[in-house]
């Protein structure tokens, strides 16, 4: 098992378009957590789940965003209407819960909105 | 509300030199302190935990509750410390990890 993979690893998109990014954690991580870097910043929490059970929102999460982790596997993160302002790196990160817990990250998925 | 800061945003040292990259954190309870770090074209990757009290690529860090710090320290940098580190904490309440605006350090030879 390579780690945590994301796809697409860049996207290019129009202001107003939806777009939907995906994180593959490995099999055991339980938990998956979404963060957004922009430049010169370091990480900001989104979002994380737990299984399937998305157990927190950060209030940067707007109503155009949504997350899902429908089979407590892979994670979904869509951003709905696009504004230029949320051009940045998604990182997703997973774990497994416990003591000691260490969040993997994958290598991000950069998104431009023109 | 949780808080984390590192002052210095470039930091530059020669080969061989000590280094110490500096963080404070702000967070009424009892947080968990952690240096990430991240390599050119590289993955964000934990370098370190403090409870764990580890050193890590001849990297230590202490966490002084008093001052509310969290420095990462190296008594002697090499060139292959040069990567961008970030100070990040996780308060007692949850399992968010709140970073710092990270710091890029160069070891020059």
């Amino acid at each position: 098992d390579t780690g945590v993979s994301q796809n697409p690893r860049h996207k290019i998109t129009k202001r107003g378009q939806n777009v939907t990014f995906r994180c593959d954690p490995i099999s055991e991580h339980n938990r998956l957590y979404w963060y957004r870097q922009t430049l010169g910043q370091g990480p900001e929490f989104l979002t994380y789940f737990q299984n399937e059970a998305q157990l927190e929102k950060s209030r940067l999460l707007s109503d155009r965003f949504s997350a899902e982790r429908p089979k407590g596997s892979f994670s979904t993160l869509e951003i709905q209407r696009t504004e230029q302002g949320d051009s940045a790196m998604y990182l997703c990160a997973g774990s497994i819960w416990g003591q000691l817990e260490t969040q993997y990250f994958g290598p991000g998925t950069r998104l431009l909105v023109l | 509300a949780q808080r984390v800061t590192q002052p210095e945003k470039l930091l530059s040292v020669f080969k061989g030199a000590p280094v110490e990259l500096k963080c404070n954190y702000s967070y009424s309870g009892s947080p968990e302190l952690f240096w990430y770090v991240q390599y050119s074209r590289q993955r964000l990757q934990l370098l370190l935990r403090h409870i764990s009290r580890e050193s890590i690529k001849g990297f230590t860090a202490d966490l002084n509750k008093g001052e509310t710090s969290f420095h990462l320290k190296k008594p002697f940098a090499q060139e292959e410390d040069s990567a961008m580190y970030y100070c990040a904490l996780i308060g007692t309440s949850g399992s968010r990890l709140t970073f710092g605006e990270g710091t890029q350090l160069t070891v020059n030879p």
